[in-house]
């Protein structure tokens, strides 16, 4: 079935290091693919995606590239502030699924000054 | 702006309690979702809802049911509730394209703890 993988956390940062949090995926067809993050005491909310292979997906600084010859979608940032520290979770979603996404574990980052 | 509203923040209920979360959106949304978040699991998808009055089990709906009578609203209802329900649960919605791109908008979270 369709599931995703993302890098166990937490992960711990000082500001300005460069990013990465690995996020691999399993699906039948030609999966969406997002990140959403939230942030402490929040709900979650879209940070980027990808509908198709090698699309990247920006925001915020944020980038991710859909690479479909290894099933993945790894979140980088050049350069981390303190008010990145969130739970950051991958996601899948295929049309045929009636909207419904399928979410990684979350990955815990916390930057500091 | 999609705004999804959930009635608590924060709820505490003893075992065995009948518990409603509700959960309202304001975009006119056909898709709504309930979805419980546990540290290390993530996020576990327990019943959706694509129009009014339909719903269709996620992968973990033992225990709880929804309802949804109007289009905006979609509540949880925990009909005895048990320790194990202790959790942060979220409603989110989307619009209900038939597409790939579409986005989920996500409510603040209850965080309910069951006693």
């Amino acid at each position: 079935g369709d599931s995703v993988t993302q890098m166990e956390g937490p992960v711990t940062l000082s500001e300005e290091a460069f990013l990465t949090i690995n996020c691999t995926y399993t699906a039948t067809g030609y999966p969406s693919l997002f990140w959403y993050v939230q942030y402490p005491g929040e709900g979650l909310q879209l940070l980027l995606k990808a509908t198709k292979a090698d699309d990247k997906g920006s925001n915020k600084g944020f980038e991710a590239t859909y690479r479909k010859e290894t099933t993945s979608f790894h979140l980088e940032k050049g350069s981390v502030q303190v008010s990145d520290s969130a739970v950051y979770f991958c996601a899948l979603r295929r049309g045929s699924t009636l909207g419904r996404l399928y979410f990684g574990r979350g990955t815990q980052l916390t930057v500091w000054p | 702006d999609v705004k999804v509203t959930q009635s608590s923040r924060y709820l505490v209920k003893r075992t065995g309690e009948k518990v409603f979360l509700e959960c309202v959106q304001d975009m006119d949304h056909e898709n709504m979702f309930w979805y419980r978040q546990d540290p290390g699991l993530g996020l576990r998808l327990i019943y959706f809802s694509y129009d009014v009055k339909m719903k269709e089990k996620g992968d973990i709906p033992e225990g709880y049911s929804v309802s949804r009578e109007k289009k905006e609203r979609f509540s949880l209802i925990l009909e005895s509730a048990s320790t194990n329900q202790t959790s942060m649960y979220l409603c989110a919605s989307s619009l209900g394209q038939r597409g790939y791109q579409e986005t989920q908008y996500f409510g603040p979270g209850t965080r309910l703890l069951v006693l």
